[in-house]
């Protein structure tokens, strides 16, 4: 069966600081990766979305960035926070031509 | 630009009392309805996926139904477990993003024993 991880769970970092979580799907082979953010009283936002490794789409401009360089991780990098970027960030995969996406436990992260 | 809102925001239920919870959406041509269940401080949970009006899909005490404007998520007897944030997000068929999911915000339900 298809297992997803991230870490770390929890993370409180300064504005201004550099930001690195990482998302690893297990059971699958070439699955499209997402990344969301979850603000307090809003929806799930899609932030990055792959299909492939090196091929990423961004959906929302700002000062994160994601890569893929293996083909069942995804990570999600900031050069600097900002206290905005505060949520709870989720990573999420799916097949292609199955349209289910799958999400893992969530980092929350605090930006002071 | 595709819309999910969900109603209400909360709903608190006494263990047994049945009722629903509602999804509607605008979007550019449904490619799935999907319906998730969120516990606190934790990843969605999946629960269903709903294709074209008038169909419908069961799971214990859950059943959820979809026509060309909504989609509701029925809960029958429900029992303090089922307490939980209940999301709706919709997928358009149209366009170049055809991954995205659009969320709403939830219904928070709270079931009472």
């Amino acid at each position: 069966s298809q297992t997803i991880h991230q870490w770390p769970a929890t993370l409180v970092q300064p504005v201004g600081s550099p930001l690195s979580l990482e998302c690893t799907v297990e059971g699958t082979s070439n699955p499209n990766l997402y990344w969301y953010r979850q603000a307090a009283g809003r929806g799930l936002q899609l932030l990055f979305y792959s299909v492939g490794i090196g091929q990423i789409s961004s959906e929302v401009p700002q000062n994160l960035s994601a890569s893929r360089p293996q083909d069942r991780q995804f990570i999600l990098s900031s050069k600097k926070l900002l206290l905005s970027d505060s949520g709870f960030y989720l990573c999420a995969w799916g097949t292609s031509g199955v349209d289910t996406q799958y999400f893992g436990p969530g980092t929350r992260l605090t930006v002071l | 630009e595709d819309q999910v809102t969900q109603s209400p925001e909360a709903l608190r239920l006494q263990e047994g009392e049945s009722s629903s919870l509602n999804c509607s959406y605008t979007v550019s041509g449904l490619r799935g309805l999907f319906w998730y269940r969120q516990d606190p401080g934790k990843g969605p949970e999946f629960l269903f996926t709903l294709y074209s009006a008038g169909e419908e899909k069961e799971k214990e005490r859950l059943k959820a139904t979809l026509t060309k404007k909504e989609s509701f998520l029925h809960i029958t007897a429900p029992k303090p477990e089922d307490s939980a944030t209940y999301l709706c997000a919709v997928q358009a068929s149209s366009g170049g993003s055809n991954y995205k999911l659009t969320f709403g915000k939830g219904t928070l339900l709270t079931v009472n024993p």
